[in-house]
């Protein structure tokens, strides 16, 4: 398993870019990148996932280099309702070399302020 | 609606009390997975299933016991609960990396259950 190393808070303002960098040196061939967005008490949700290069949706971008030793998460805009904690996840979920487990780790509590 | 249940919800019980927590899910989905969220350690893997009647060990397994005998289910047991079981536990689903397109392969999460063992 790739181990994965995010600071451990963050905080910013509304309406502002919020980028969090994930590390992850010992990334395998097979692995994806994954990030889930926790609030308290709530069980984690699926953010965005991604290989290589930049991947975009609805409510996230997330850029990796052609290296993939990192990956950085960015959220636009953020509000209030984005505080919350964010975890980085790398794996390859089962791809039928058999899964290994996949470690949440700690994660990053992005704090939003007014 | 596609989602994952667990019950139950909150449960406080006696040290050494067996206990089980259901959870289900009916998406199809062939991983299920448990963790354990303790404060300062987030999310930590416990047991998880790649299929029915194939489960392996995550981080935490101790103390703990799960089975799969349909793809639906996923229970975990606590033979001989102790207070160092005292946690929120989620339960969590998905398809196998190769059965959904890249970037969609996400884990579906359950509300919770808030244990206490005294």
């Amino acid at each position: 398993l790739a181990k994965t190393t995010q600071p451990i808070s963050m905080d910013s303002y509304e309406g502002q870019e919020v980028n969090i960098t994930c590390s992850h040196n010992n990334i395998a061939t097979n692995d994806y990148i994954t990030w889930y967005q926790q609030f308290p008490s709530q069980g984690p949700r699926f953010i965005i996932q991604g290989y290589k290069t930049k991947v975009t949706n609805e409510v996230a971008s997330l850029f990796i280099p052609a290296d993939r030793k990192s990956s950085t998460l960015s959220l636009p805009r953020v509000s209030l309702s984005d505080t919350a904690v964010y975890y980085c996840l790398v794996g390859d979920m089962g791809s039928g070399g058999g899964a290994d487990g996949l470690t949440f780790g700690k994660g990053t509590h992005l704090i939003i302020q007014p | 609606e596609a989602q994952v249940t667990q019950n139950p919800r909150y449960l406080i019980t006696v040290t050494g009390k067996k206990l089980t927590v259901t959870c289900s899910q009916n998406m199809n989905h062939e991983y299920m997975s448990w963790y354990r969220q303790d404060p300062g350690l987030g999310l930590r893997q416990i047991y998880y299933s790649m299929n029915v009647e194939v489960t392996d060990k995550g981080d935490v397994p101790e103390g703990y016991k799960v089975s799969r005998k349909e793809k639906r289910n996923f229970p975990l047991i606590l033979e001989s609960p102790s207070p160092n079981q005292t946690s929120l536990y989620f339960c969590a689903s998905s398809f196998l990396m190769g059965q959904v397109p890249m970037g969609e392969h996400e884990q579906y999460f359950g509300p919770g259950t808030r244990l206490t063992v005294t």
